[in-house]
């Protein structure tokens, strides 16, 4: 198992343009986290999924921010009209869920967004 | 609410002990984890914490007080690889939430 990969690594964009990031988990994983990252910053959870659910979307940032797991594998996380203030570098991680919970997430490497 | 504080920068010198402290108010409590995350790169995971007390893995250690609401890392040995920031993470009603981090320097 390569653990978990995210693509692009990195984005630039103009303002007011849609992203796009996939992010595959690792294989056995059946939680899918999204996060965001700003410099100085601890990663600020956005959402997550159990299987193709989602099961957390209230900390998304505002309604310009979505994601999908449409079959409880790969994830999309997408900004639609970007903002300057969008760039930051956008984590995902997976767990595997275990019975009273502490899921150890395991992050992949990241997307950094830029917003020109 | 929800709050992490851990301490914002702390210098060592190599071969040396570090502790690095965390307190937490969060929404519920199902454990306490602790990252390293080098620039630019992917936190990736050090220990986990449910119960009080001490979890010790090689050079790196993590105690636990629930009653506290406290935990600490503590890093043995330093080595200059060691030079990064450490998260401090508690999951609860929130699956995880991060403190700001620690960037430690590690000094020859």
């Amino acid at each position: 198992d390569t653990g978990v990969s995210q693509n692009p690594r990195h984005k630039i964009t103009k303002r007011g343009q849609n992203v796009t990031f996939r992010c595959d988990p690792i294989s056995e994983h059946n939680r899918l986290y999204w996060y965001r990252q700003t410099l100085g910053q601890g990663p600020e959870f956005l959402t997550y999924f159990q299987n193709e659910a989602q099961l957390e979307k209230s900390r998304l940032l505002s309604d310009r921010f979505s994601a999908e797991r449409p079959k409880g594998s790969f994830s999309t996380l997408e900004i639609q009209r970007t903002e300057q203030g969008d760039s930051a570098m956008y984590l995902c991680a997976s767990s595997l869920e275990a019975t009273g919970g502490g899921n150890t997430q395991y992050f992949g490497p990241g997307t950094r967004l830029t917003v020109l | 609410g929800q709050n992490i504080d851990q301490p914002t920068e702390m210098t060592a010198t190599e071969g040396a002990i570090v502790q690095i402290n965390c307190t937490y108010q969060t929404s519920g409590f199902n454990g306490l984890f602790w990252y390293q995350q080098h620039a630019g790169e992917a936190p990736t995971f050090l220990s986990y914490n449910v119960l009080d007390g001490l979890e010790e893995k090689g050079r790196f250690s993590s105690f636990l007080s629930r009653s506290k609401g406290y935990s600490y890392l503590l890093l043995k040995e330093l080595q200059m690889k060691d030079s990064a920031s450490y998260l401090c993470a508690v999951s609860g009603n929130t699956p995880l939430v991060f403190g700001k981090g620690t960037r430690l320097s590690v000094i020859a």
